[in-house]
């Protein structure tokens, strides 16, 4: 049982560059989340899906598109990176019935 | 929209020392309130879970509160150890509409425990 996954663990790009994050988790969790975590501003959701087929919006989500294919994979795609984008991305997963966050490892991006 | 604020934002002690570390949230229709643990370059840790119908939780030396009313939570670090530096965050979950699921972070304390 791995948990939550996420490659790669570390990433740079060059403005205008697009690439995928991949997040995926082994728990059957129906809920996916995608979060960034930047200094002093705490983590803040990207997008979210409730299962396989279902996404939305979180709080930022201009700059990203995901989809959920699969119960198991949530990736993230960034459409032309911007250096506003530098940040760590995390990807967490849950049940509907506990409510306990998993967390992966992180990505972290650099965009120049 | 709900804003987590956690104080202090920083806190260094000697080995042995109880801890308070304190959480407040603006909206109190919160379906849950979670404690999690950050170590430097890793993802985050799960400590305690308490539900909004719950008063606190406890595991091992750590014990939260909620008082949902007022919109604060406490986390309790009991006899602390060197082996609990990190950082450690509060979010809540919200429990209706547009907020239903999503949880909302605070931006942390940092904790140095000293030998």
């Amino acid at each position: 049982n791995a948990g939550v996954t996420q490659t790669p663990k570390f990433q740079v790009l060059k403005t205008g560059q697009s690439m995928t994050l991949q997040c995926a988790q082994d728990m059957n969790h129906e809920y996916m989340s995608w979060y960034r975590q930047d200094p002093g501003m705490g983590l803040r959701l990207i997008h979210y899906s409730v299962g396989a087929g279902i996404t939305d919006q979180g709080e930022v989500p201009n700059g990203y598109n995901v989809s959920r294919s699969t119960t198991e994979d949530f990736p993230l795609r960034l459409l032309s990176a911007a250096p506003s984008q530098t940040s760590v991305y995390f990807c967490a997963s849950r049940t509907g019935d506990t409510d306990t966050q998993y967390f992966g490892p992180g990505t972290r991006l650099t965009v120049l | 929209k709900q804003e987590v604020t956690q104080i202090p934002a920083a806190l260094s002690v000697p080995e042995g020392e109880n801890l308070v570390l304190n959480c407040s949230f603006t909206d109190s229709a919160i379906y849950n309130l979670q404690w999690f643990r950050q170590d430097p370059g890793k993802g985050l840790t799960s400590l305690l879970l308490i539900q909004s119908s719950q008063r606190e939780q406890t595991s091992g030396r750590l014990n939260a509160s909620l008082d949902k009313s007022s919109g604060r939570s406490t986390l309790y670090i009991a006899a602390s150890q060197p082996g609990d530096s990190a950082t450690y965050l509060c979010a809540v979950m919200g429990d209706r509409g547009s907020t239903l699921g999503r949880l909302y972070f605070g931006r942390g304390t940092q904790l140095t425990v000293w030998p």
